[in-house]
């Protein structure tokens, strides 16, 4: 079947916008990361889904990042007031169990350029 | 705190020539071990992974990975590189019991002709 796909791919807002990120999974994956990966640097976990709950969010950098995943497949990841510094390529994955010893398959991403 | 370490940031090698990435990690326990490999627009790819059992792992495209718990490193290997080996390749780790993957920053390989 399909694999994980993000839409938009790019995005280009302006400096204190707010931003939606979108992620379908793969059919069937009850879990469900997002990834930040700045220029240069590895991916940085967000958070994780298990179903439609928040099972850790302890990598969302501040309150302005927020992520829903309402009927446990698709997730939207929201960014409030955004800043430069939130400019980088935003990566969802998911798993059929999750768990860090379940293989995640990656979406190609969403480039967030903040002007 | 878990790290993972990927001290070659940029490596060139020849086509057909051996390849070695290297990966350390700091973790209080044997974590799960990966890598991936990022190509220009696409998509974080699976290569491999260590769970438990042979220290050598087989992964597709050709790839290997030897597990040295003395020395807390995952590196992989390729015998001959081809072309399209180009790109970036991330160590990634996983503590067992747990949610989240650790990723290195990442080392980006070019293969000259």
């Amino acid at each position: 079947g399909a694999g994980v796909s993000q839409t938009p791919s790019n995005k280009v807002t302006e400096k204190g916008k707010y931003v939606e990120l979108r992620c379908d999974p793969i059919s069937g994956h009850t879990a469900l990361y997002w990834y930040r990966q700045s220029l240069g640097q590895g991916p940085e976990f967000l958070i994780y889904f298990q179903g439609t709950g928040a099972a850790d969010d302890s990598g969302l950098p501040n309150d302005r990042f927020f992520a829903v995943r309402p009927e446990g497949s698709v997730s939207t990841l929201k960014i409030q007031r955004t800043e430069r510094g939130d400019s980088a390529v935003y990566l969802c994955a998911s798993s059929f169990r999750g768990g860090a010893g379940d293989t995640q398959y990656f979406g190609p991403g969403t480039r967030l350029t903040v002007l | 705190a878990q790290s993972v370490t990927q001290p070659d940031i940029h490596i060139t090698v020849s086509e057909g020539a051996s390849l070695e990435l290297r990966c350390n990690y700091s973790y209080g326990a044997t974590p799960y071990l990966f890598w991936y490999v990022q190509s220009p627009g696409q998509g974080l790819q699976l290569l491999l992974k260590y769970f438990s059992g042979d220290t050598l792992v087989q992964g597709i495209k050709g790839f290997e990975a030897e597990f040295k718990r003395s020395q807390s490193s995952f590196n992989l290997r390729k015998p001959s590189v081809h072309w399209s080996d180009a790109a970036e390749y991330f160590c990634a780790v996983g503590a067992r019991g747990g949610n989240q993957f650790y990723f290195g920053t990442g080392t980006s390989l070019t293969v000259i002709p």
